[in-house]
């Protein structure tokens, strides 16, 4: 298994550029989310879903877009990039929606945006 | 409000002594408590967790944490730290509506 893969590793973007970040899991975990985490305030929930075709917001949403059309993939879509999503983005997973589940991190996507 | 608690930004402790993290939510059900162990430029990995039973849990690495009710704390513990140790922890409770709240974490420092 190769657990949770995110690409790329590292972005530079500028200002009002769009890109999509990519998360993928070999596991057929239902419940796959995105975080972002910035210096001193951990990490902050963007959005979720809890299977195919289901997807919803988290703490965080504005100027990300998400789709879930496989249970593999969960891209997150910066619409228009903005310096304030420079961030550090993690996709994670678990087996369930269930808040007992552990979940499954990837190693991060490293974004600048200029 | 949810919430989660690290006091401390960053900790320094010697090679082979002991080490406690804390970690206070604020949250109105039963929850579910995590710690996760950030390594630098890695994702998170579940160090243990805490559902229900016994208070004292163990986990990897030697590490254990403590549920006190009272206290609204799950604190995480080592007796003999590591130099390997050296990361940054997430204390996290994971809440309804499919969503985990994670505190700003704690940086360990070990020196040797």
């Amino acid at each position: 298994n190769a657990g949770v893969t995110q690409t790329p590793k590292f972005q530079v973007l500028k200002t009002g550029q769009s890109m999509t970040l990519q998360c993928a899991q070999d596991m057929n975990h239902e419940y796959m989310s995105w975080y972002r985490q910035d210096p001193g305030m951990g990490l902050r929930l963007i959005h979720y879903s809890v299977g195919a075709g289901i997807t919803d917001q988290g703490e965080v949403p504005n100027g990300y877009n998400v789709s879930r059309s496989t249970t593999e993939d969960f891209p997150l879509r910066l619409l228009s990039a903005a310096p304030s999503q420079t961030s550090v983005y993690f996709c994670a997973s678990s087996l369930t929606p269930n808040p007992r589940e552990t979940q499954y991190f990837g190693p991060g996507t490293r974004l600048l945006v200029l | 409000a949810q919430s989660v608690t690290q006091p401390d930004i960053h900790i320094t402790v010697s090679e082979g002594a002991s080490l406690e993290l804390r970690c206070n939510y604020s949250y109105g059900a039963t929850p579910y408590l995590f710690w996760y162990v950030q390594s630098p430029g890695q994702g998170l990995q579940l160090l243990l967790k805490y559902f229900s039973g016994d208070t004292l849990v163990q986990g990897i690495k030697g590490f254990e944490a403590e549920f006190k009710r009272s206290q609204s704390s799950f604190n995480l513990r080592k007796p003999s730290v590591h130099w390997s140790d050296a990361a940054e922890y997430f204390c996290a409770v994971g809440i309804e509506g499919f969503k985990t709240i994670f505190g700003a974490g704690t940086r360990l420092f070990v020196k040797a």
